[in-house]
């Protein structure tokens, strides 16, 4: 069964950064990208970037450039978001989701962040 | 950028209807369009993706078609286990980039 663990929620103070990983489990790692996406209430969902774990090649939509940092570890099947200098507007939750080229068949649970002081 | 225009924002429809979401491309995305399911709580579930192929293990009460910049999702005879926000979503490939549509939320009449 393929499965997508992500990290716990967080409340994080503004200007500060934040780090949530994703635990895949129930395929290969390296097989797929991990994408990230955003959802907050004004926005709706955002496609933030992915990562290609086998060769660790990253892609962002150019709004969260210098925002989010995609990192994996193929060691222990797991990808990694941080997103940096927190505002108000970045709190949301946010999913990994596995791709399958042209959508994402498999979704984490969501990390819900909230930036307040 | 391309952008994607989902109506209705929102639905309101009876145990047994049909039931029809659109998105319009704001130019041609070859069918690289996906459609997703949110229930309150939960995470996106994909239903459709290349347009019209059905995801696995989602019933066939959901179907998907279009074309060019004009995709519809349709959900024929309604049940209650339904009701939940519906996302379309493109895909083009250089740069990579995924946009959602705004979202459609279906109740029950």
């Amino acid at each position: 069964e393929v499965k997508l663990q992500q990290s716990g929620d967080e409340l994080v103070r503004p200007g500060a950064s934040v780090k949530m990983s994703c635990k895949a489990s129930g395929y290969t790692f390296t097989d797929y990208a991990m994408h990230w996406v955003k959802q907050s209430p004004g926005q709706g969902l955002e496609w933030i970037g992915t990562i290609i774990p086998l060769i660790d090649t990253t892609s962002y939509n150019q709004k969260f450039k210098g925002k989010a940092t995609l990192t994996a570890d193929k060691s222990s099947n797991t990808a990694y978001m941080e997103l940096s200098r927190l505002t108000s507007e970045d709190s949301a939750v946010y999913y990994c989701a596995r791709g399958t080229g042209s959508s994402f068949d498999y979704w984490g649970q969501g990390v819900m962040v909230t930036v307040s002081s | 950028d391309i952008q994607m225009t989902q109506s209705p924002a929102s639905l309101s429809a009876s145990l047994g209807e049909t039931v029809t979401i659109e998105c319009r491309a704001s130019e041609d995305i070859y069918s690289n369009l996906a459609w997703y399911q949110q229930k309150p709580g939960n995470s996106p579930q994909l239903l459709i993706y290349d347009a019209n192929s059905l995801a696995d293990g989602v019933p066939s009460r959901f179907s998907g078609s279009g074309s060019g910049t004009q995709y519809s999702l349709k959900i024929n005879s309604l049940q209650s286990e339904d009701v939940a926000s519906y996302f379309c979503q493109q895909y083009n490939n250089y740069p990579p980039m995924y946009t959602f549509g705004a979202g459609t939320k279906l109740e029950l009449k």
